[in-house]
């Protein structure tokens, strides 16, 4: 079985500017959460979606959307870039609803450079 | 916040030896994970341990639980260069597939 994928996995983006990353869940996966990992706040939370729907979201501002399509692959989407967003982005999916319990997988992550 | 904290932040051994890493936390529980990372990658599952259990192996892998204390130990045996890597405790938190991680441990281990 394939793993979770993320693309790009590395970007450079200017100040002001606003990116998309995509994340495709291992087959079967419904639950799709994603992170933002920094040297100076490590890894926290964003948000979490599962069947389409925003179950969880992370104390991040407005900027930090994201989405999942009817077929689990997830977007997340940061607008106005400023530089403290130069982040590893990691995406996780999960098998089941309850999903605390769960293993999560990881991606690779995306490496975002924000000059 | 961090729920998880780990100790030491950093973790410097030879192969051969044993490394262990402890992880406090702060809420009840029903489980805590132990993931690795290495260098600037995705994260790898290790083991997750459940509240009602207070000691599981894997391999190379043995973490304990003490609920009444708060916290979990990693311990992995006869270490290798390639277990060098970032070691993350993490507990559920905010219901579903939420995670808080702690700031992990950085373990070199060396030839």
């Amino acid at each position: 079985k394939a793993g979770v994928t993320q693309t790009p996995r590395y970007l450079i983006k200017t100040r002001g500017q606003q990116v998309t990353l995509s994340c495709s869940p291992i087959s079967g996966h419904r639950s799709v959460s994603w992170y933002q990992q920094t040297p100076g706040q490590g890894l926290q939370f964003l948000f979490e979606y599962f069947s389409e729907t925003q179950r969880n979201k992370g104390n991040f501002p407005g900027r930090f959307s994201g989405r999942q399509f009817s077929n689990s692959r997830s977007e997340m989407n940061v607008s106005t870039l400023e530089l403290g967003d130069s982040a590893l982005y990691l995406c996780a999916s999960s098998l089941t609803a309850s999903g605390s319990t769960d293993t999560q997988y990881f991606g690779p992550g995306t490496r975002l450079t924000v000059l | 916040s961090q729920q998880g904290e780990e100790d030491p932040q950093a973790l410097s051994i030879q192969e051969g030896e044993n490394a262990t890493m402890n992880c406090s936390y702060k809420t009840s529980i029903n489980n805590l994970q132990w993931y690795r990372q290495n260098s600037g990658r995705g994260l790898v599952h290790l083991i997750l341990i459940r509240s009602n259990e207070r000691e599981k192996h894997s391999g190379r892998l043995r973490v304990t639980l003490d609920t009444s204390k708060k916290s979990s130990s990693l311990l992995i045996t006869a270490s290798r260069a390639a277990d060098t890597a970032s070691y993350f405790c993490a507990t559920p938190s905010g219901g579903y597939s939420t995670l808080t991680f702690g700031k992990g441990t950085m373990l070199l281990v060396s030839p």
